[in-house]
């Protein structure tokens, strides 16, 4: 069984810039969300994607966007990058709602980004 | 407002010694509790989780979790803590409801440093 894997690992950018992380979910897991850790926080909830939609989002403006692909696989994409937009962004999978497994969130471990 | 906090940023413990991390939220109804693990580097680690019934949880890696409602609390504990538990730890809850099914809400979380 594999694990939820992340990439880039690292990336860095310059404000105003854009940027696209991508994650591909446990197998077996339907549902994808994606979190921000900032340095010396816990992770915020940003968005969750189910069957190819966006299935709640957090406090977070317009310019956070995703898609999640046919095999559950997702992106995120960050438009007009500022420079508070650096950390690390987590994609997290789940099985669907109403499992027992829903709530049971497997994590990546991250892809680190650095705004300049 | 409804929070999950941990009271403690920083722990220092000897190896040997037992550990008690502290988890308190604010919820009008009890929700999902988790522990999480996070390691440089690395992604969260899930450690346990209460989502009904005994409310002492047995978790991996030797670590254990009560649950407590009169006190709103889900404190983590491992009495004998190794040099390899290093890492920060995340408590978390998801809010029973259906609109945020699967959406962590983390606490600031702990950074465990263990002393040889």
């Amino acid at each position: 069984e594999t694990g939820v894997t992340q990439s880039p690992t690292h990336l860095i950018k310059t404000r105003g810039q854009q940027v696209t992380l991508r994650c591909s979910s446990q197998s077996g897991h339907n549902t994808v969300s994606w979190y921000q850790q900032a340095l010396g926080q816990g992770p915020q909830f940003i968005f969750q994607y189910y069957r190819e939609e966006e299935n709640g989002r957090g406090n977070f403006p317009p310019r956070f966007s995703g898609l999640q692909f046919p095999n559950y696989s997702s992106e995120l994409n960050v438009n007009a990058l500022e420079l508070d937009d650096s950390a690390l962004y987590l994609c997290a999978s789940s099985l669907e709602r109403g499992s027992s497994g829903a709530n049971v969130l497997t994590f990546g471990a991250g892809s680190r980004l650095t705004v300049l | 407002a409804q929070s999950v906090t941990q009271p403690d940023i920083h722990i220092t413990v000897s190896e040997g010694a037992s550990l008690e991390l502290r988890c308190n939220y604010s919820y009008g109804a009890t929700p999902y509790l988790f522990w999480y693990v996070q390691s440089p580097g690395q992604g969260l680690q899930l450690l346990l989780k209460y989502f009904s019934g005994d409310t002492l949880v047995q978790g991996i890696k030797g670590f254990e979790a009560e649950f407590k409602r009169s006190q709103s609390s889900f404190n983590l504990r491992k009495p004998s803590v190794h040099w390899s538990d290093a890492a920060e730890y995340f408590c978390a809850v998801v809010p029973r409801g259906g609109s945020t099914l699967g959406r962590l809400y983390f606490g600031r979380g702990t950074q465990l440093t263990v002393w040889p």
